[in-house]
């Protein structure tokens, strides 16, 4: 059965430094969606791709996190540099246009920045 | 403000019974999803409804929803120690900036054998 991939799967650096995630959505789905979720909360939307199109990244920091879909179909999520605050669990889901669709979640990365 | 707020924030019951779970969302919707999510793992869709039912069903999973009260709840029967996790709703909305898809902050459900 097709998967959403992510690696790394844990990551932990130290505060200052640059980290990078990485995400291969099911093969055909146009729409890919970054999370964060904070430990004991609901995901919260980082980012939402069409395609290589980003069409929601009013809740990505700017200043420091980044995200591209260069190809229409894997993507990177960029922060740097991290904080103390960035300790959190970044998933990665993608359905097949969006919408009135379901969307299919990676197994996640778990950050911890010391 | 987050769209989906789920109620209760914790749900302990023994195997069996039924476990009822409930969500309350702001502004109008496009549909409503609930999710499940395994600690530690990534979240695995249960159903989704649109704004134009009221109910369904998935094999011991029925899901309702209510426009007028803004609300939706879902209903797990004869639960199993295996359904221990934390369940959110999402709301999928279209608001000033576009396309707005929100999730709850979950409850988290304890199946005790």
């Amino acid at each position: 059965e097709a998967e959403v991939a992510q690696s790394p799967r844990y990551k932990i650096t130290e505060k200052s430094q640059a980290v990078a995630f990485w995400c291969d959505p099911i093969s055909g789905h146009a729409t890919l969606y970054w999370y964060r979720q904070i430990l004991g909360q609901g995901p919260e939307l980082l980012v939402q791709f069409q395609d290589e199109s980003v069409v929601d990244d009013s809740q990505l920091p700017k200043d420091r996190f980044s995200a591209e879909r260069l190809k229409g179909v894997d993507s990177t999520l960029k922060i740097q540099p991290a904080e103390l605050g960035d300790s959190a669990m970044y998933l990665c889901a993608s359905s097949f246009e969006g919408g009135n669709n379901e969307q299919f979640f990676g197994p996640g990365t778990r950050l911890t920045v010391l | 403000s987050q769209q989906g707020e789920e109620d209760p924030q914790a749900l302990s019951i023994q195997e069996g019974e039924n476990a009822t779970m409930n969500c309350s969302y702001k502004t109008s919707i496009n549909n409503l999803q609930w999710y499940r999510q395994n600690s530690g793992r990534g979240l695995v869709h249960l159903i989704l409804i649109r704004s134009n039912e009221r109910e369904k069903h998935s094999g011991r999973l029925r899901v309702t929803l209510d426009t007028s009260k803004k609300s939706s709840s879902l209903l797990i029967t004869a639960s199993r120690a295996a359904d221990t996790a934390s369940y959110f709703c999402a709301t999928d909305a279209w608001d000033n900036y576009g396309q707005n898809f929100v999730f709850g902050p979950g409850t988290r459900l304890s199946v005790l054998p």
